[in-house]
């Protein structure tokens, strides 16, 4: 079984201040790595996965995380935020063998970008 | 495309009666997930199918809740009889890749009130 723990249920940060969402999983087998977003009102969409490969990755809107495996850690992060990245982050793991392939998504951290 | 499209948008109901969501998946993806979203839960996987298979419905909360994929591009979540705390954002998303899910896509929703 996995579980996902974001951390942060909130993040206040300031306009084009740096962000960091926290996300820490536990899994006893490999898995895929996710992080989505959710506006208000709507469905969730992908940010950036980590599948293989660089540890580094990069996503829309600027977004980038990294994965490090010794850590079980996936944290998110954008060097500049603007008010339109208001919203709610959720990271979401897939296991890689062949039980059940659904993600499992973490408890979800609000940023809230003020001017 | 048009993405994943669930109706209703939103569904108020009295306690007692059935409740019928339903969604139409992007064509040519083989995978569908149903996830209910509530503030106290987050993000909770229901149900998945595979090629219109139940795979994993170890998520439904309980006999009153029930899932189907007639076809390839339409499913339905049913709750008979609806009770209050079934009260939540129901969410279906699709995807091509069963193995991954790196391309999973969200539906809008469907916001369930129970009275």
């Amino acid at each position: 079984a996995q579980s996902v723990t974001q951390l942060d249920s909130q993040v206040p940060v300031f306009e084009e201040a740096p962000v960091e969402l926290r996300c820490n999983y536990s899994s006893s087998v490999s898995v895929y790595l996710f992080w989505y977003v959710q506006y208000p009102n709507q469905g969730l969409q992908l940010l950036l996965k980590y599948l293989s490969g660089s540890t580094l990755v990069k996503g829309i809107n600027g977004f980038e995380a990294e994965f490090n495996k010794s850590q079980t850690s996936f944290h998110l992060r954008k060097p500049s935020v603007h008010i339109s990245d208001t919203a709610e982050y959720f990271c979401a793991v897939n296991p890689m063998d062949t039980g059940r392939r659904a993600l499992t998504f973490g408890s979800g951290t609000r940023l809230q970008v003020q001017p | 495309d048009a993405g994943v499209i669930q109706s209703p948008r939103h569904e108020v109901t009295e306690m007692g009666q059935e409740v019928t969501l339903r969604c139409k998946p992007i064509s040519g993806h083989n995978s569908l997930f149903w996830y209910r979203q509530t503030m106290m839960r987050g993000l909770e996987l229901l149900i998945y199918f595979n090629n219109n298979v139940p795979i994993d419905d170890s998520g439904m909360p309980e006999d009153r809740f029930s899932a189907k994929m007639p076809n390839a591009s339409f499913s339905t979540l049913k709750i008979q009889p609806s009770e209050p705390r079934d009260s939540a954002v129901y969410f279906c998303a699709s995807s091509t890749n069963g193995a991954t899910n790196e391309k999973l896509f969200f539906g809008s929703g469907t916001q369930l009130s129970v009275l």
